[in-house]
């Protein structure tokens, strides 16, 4: 299958932890990233390969992967950490992308 | 700064063409894969294609495959996005975006902002 599910929707309260996870038969042997888009923007990439940040991405995301699960975690979210976040991989190919559905995340 | 900039978007009839483009400056074009994708109004984003940095490899979502074509010339930093036979259901904001790190394992570290396409009679 080159399908990664996430689940729709995330809701934390400020200062809480947030974990959004994704599933993908491939993703034992393919790395998994992380995108955040904000409302009218570009998406923003927040993690690659697993559990790699970015420069610039605040220490409180992270990455981790797992057999067929990959999970985004936020630490502390924050509310201008409210946004759809997306995971991005390989297939099973090695050359078509795929991305998951899609998890909005609410802070409140 | 890396700066992607697309163009060429508008408003089409179904089973017409379009060509879109993306300028890119600030870096080192001809190093770097280069990849469309899109989002439809209200939805999630969509792999579309992606194009090697010499431009001898192309990959394509099955759902563009042998309608669209992207191509690259690195003489003027510039890509596109040749879209035939378009659909209603092509009508999206379409990105590019680059990869980072020397194979791409790093995803895709910048995009542009955007271009809306939109297939309608």
């Amino acid at each position: 299958s080159s399908e990664l599910t996430q689940p729709p929707s995330v809701s934390v309260s400020p200062g809480q932890t947030a974990r959004i996870t994704c599933s993908g038969e491939a993703l034992p042997k393919k790395y998994a990233y992380w995108y955040q888009q904000k409302s009218g923007q570009a998406p923003v990439l927040v993690i690659h390969e697993d559990n790699k940040r970015p420069s610039g991405i605040p220490e409180r995301f992270s990455g981790s992967s797992s057999g067929t699960m990959a999970t985004l975690t936020i630490n502390g979210a924050q509310v201008e950490d409210e946004a759809d976040y997306y995971c991005y991989s390989t297939d099973s190919s090695g050359n078509r992308r795929i991305f998951g559905g899609g998890t909005k995340l609410t802070v409140l | 700064q890396v700066q992607l900039v697309e163009s060429g978007g508008g408003v089409v009839q179904p089973g017409r063409s379009l060509r879109l483009s993306c300028a890119a400056s600030g870096f080192t074009f001809n190093n770097f894969g280069i990849h469309w994708v899109r989002q439809a109004p209200g939805k999630g984003l969509e792999w579309v294609t992606v194009i090697s940095y010499d431009g001898s490899k192309k990959y394509y979502a099955d759902s563009v495959k042998g309608r669209f074509t992207i191509s690259r010339d690195n003489s003027k930093n510039t890509l596109w996005l040749q879209m035939n036979s378009l659909r209603a259901e092509d009508t999206a904001v379409y990105y590019c975006a680059k990869e980072g790190g020397d194979y791409g394992e790093m995803g895709l570290d910048y995009w542009g902002q955007g271009t809306l396409v939109t297939v309608s009679s």
